[in-house]
């Protein structure tokens, strides 16, 4: 089993609609979740974090933690072409140990 | 600096040559982290430092591979005797690393070095 898990896609949504992207991670102790975004030939860019359980929401980003069912999704409104990108699902273990582990990432991609 | 830099951004080499990839990390960043990333892949960890200490380099392939931070700034990816399967994107990431701050944690990237073994 992988350590974080992400569905690879594409995810196709058209413009205007929700976009969920998901994550599962194997190490139930872990304490620190983050999203990135990258564009094509570009940086990973942290766009959030997420630490306790609940909804975090930034803008048009709700970041969504459930530790019992060891699961983080990412949410986006009134998805834009220009969200159109790969999403990273990032994972920091227990134990203050601060190796962070990345899934392979799920590609969007909206459709005007 | 306003953000994480690494040089050069493109290198290419022949195979059997040293190369030294360079990281020039956000101003009072305490960690920082190396990446390897394949197309259509997520990076791929290599080490990494707190100061200049390198707390862990499970991530790095062989003995090729080595990195240093010697001041606990600048960190330098070394590869020895070059190897096509070498060729990929390296990244470089920097975190404030604040214990017991949530946000220490975050880590931020450089545009990484383009890296081809001919």
């Amino acid at each position: 089993q992988k350590e974080v898990e992400q569905n690879s896609g594409p995810l196709s949504v058209p413009e205007g609609a929700i976009a969920s992207l998901n994550c599962t991670y194997s190490d139930r102790g872990s304490q620190s979740f983050f999203w990135y975004r990258q564009y094509s030939g570009k940086s990973p860019e942290l766009i959030m974090s997420i630490y306790s359980n609940g909804d975090k929401e930034d803008g048009r980003f709700t970041a969504q933690l459930n530790k019992a069912s060891q699961y983080v999704s990412l949410l986006i409104r009134d998805s834009q072409p220009s969200d159109s990108a790969t999403y990273l699902c990032a994972v920091l273990p227990s134990g203050g140990y601060q190796k962070v582990t990345f899934g392979t990432g799920t590609k969007l991609q909206v459709i005007p | 600096g306003a953000g994480v830099s690494q040089s050069p951004r493109y290198k290419v080499t022949k195979r059997g040559q040293d190369v030294a990839l360079r990281c020039d990390p956000i101003s009072g960043h305490v960690s920082l982290y190396w990446y390897r990333q394949a197309l259509g892949q997520g990076p791929e960890f290599l080490t990494y430092f707190n100061y200049e200490a390198q707390q862990d380099k499970s991530g790095l392939p062989n003995d090729r591979f080595s990195a240093e931070r010697p001041e606990g700034s600048i960190s330098t990816l070394t590869i020895q005797r070059t190897e096509q399967r070498d060729s990929a994107m390296y990244r470089c990431a920097s975190s404030a690393g604040l214990a017991g701050e949530p946000h220490g944690n975050e880590q931020f990237f450089g545009p990484g070095t383009r890296l081809t073994v001919l």
